[in-house]
């Protein structure tokens, strides 16, 4: 079974720009979070999807913005960059369980760098 | 507020030896679960372990062990017979309580732990 996918892998934008990333969840998969690494503030939760609805906001501000289609294929939106937006994006995707193991599984990233 | 602490930035360890990275958690909830993850230097988050706040055994994958202190608020992992290809950083996380509720995983910092030859 294939795993998530994110595209692109790499991207430079300059100040004030706006990025779309997207992710292809585990087929079968229903619910895609979305994190960004960096190396000052780790890694933080974006917002999370479910069935093409969000469900869970970190504390990010409102540039920030995430939809979900029907084939549970997730994008994120990043408007009005600023240089702190640098960072690698994470996607990740989980199967619901009824159990308290719903694990995440993540893509390989999208390392966007803001000039 | 749900916090993940992992107090050793970096390890050093030679190859075929375990090594414990160290994992302490803050919950009120009495429902949650702790994962580890791998990242190696490409950046993808590899999933190693899981363990349930009401697991009462402590969970194993292959060379991948936790040891889980409940009372201690503690998720140690243990990587037996190290190898090369285990040099990576490694997160500690938990997801909040409710289960088929909204996802979230809360990280620690990491350790980034050296494998030497």
């Amino acid at each position: 079974k294939a795993g998530v996918t994110q595209t692109p892998r790499y991207l430079i934008k300059t100040r004030g720009q706006q990025v779309t990333l997207s992710c292809s969840p585990i087929s079968g998969h229903r619910s895609v979070s979305w994190y960004q690494q960096t190396p000052g503030q780790g890694l933080q939760f974006l917002f999370e999807y479910f069935s093409e609805t969000q469900r869970n906001k970190g504390n990010f501000p409102g540039r920030f913005s995430g939809r979900q289609f029907s084939n549970s294929r997730s994008e994120m939106n990043v408007s009005t960059l600023e240089l702190g937006d640098s960072a690698l994006y994470l996607c990740a995707s989980s199967l619901p369980t009824t159990t308290s193991q719903e694990t995440q599984y993540f893509g390989p990233g999208t390392r966007l760098l803001v000039l | 507020a749900q916090k993940i602490t992992q107090t050793q930035p970096g390890m050093f360890v030679q190859e075929k030896e375990a090594v414990t990275l160290d994992c302490t958690y803050d919950t009120s909830d009495q429902s949650y679960g702790l994962f580890w993850y791998k990242q190696p230097s490409s950046g993808e988050m590899i999933f190693l372990i899981y363990q349930g706040s009401y697991d009462e055994q402590n969970a194993t994958e292959g060379r991948y062990s936790l040891n889980f202190q409940k009372a201690r608020k503690s998720a140690n992992l243990v990587i037996s017979a190290s190898q090369l290809g285990d040099s990576a950083m490694y997160f500690c996380a938990m997801r909040e309580g409710r289960v088929q509720g909204a996802q979230k995983l809360v990280f620690g910092q990491g350790t980034r732990l050296t494998i030497n030859p």
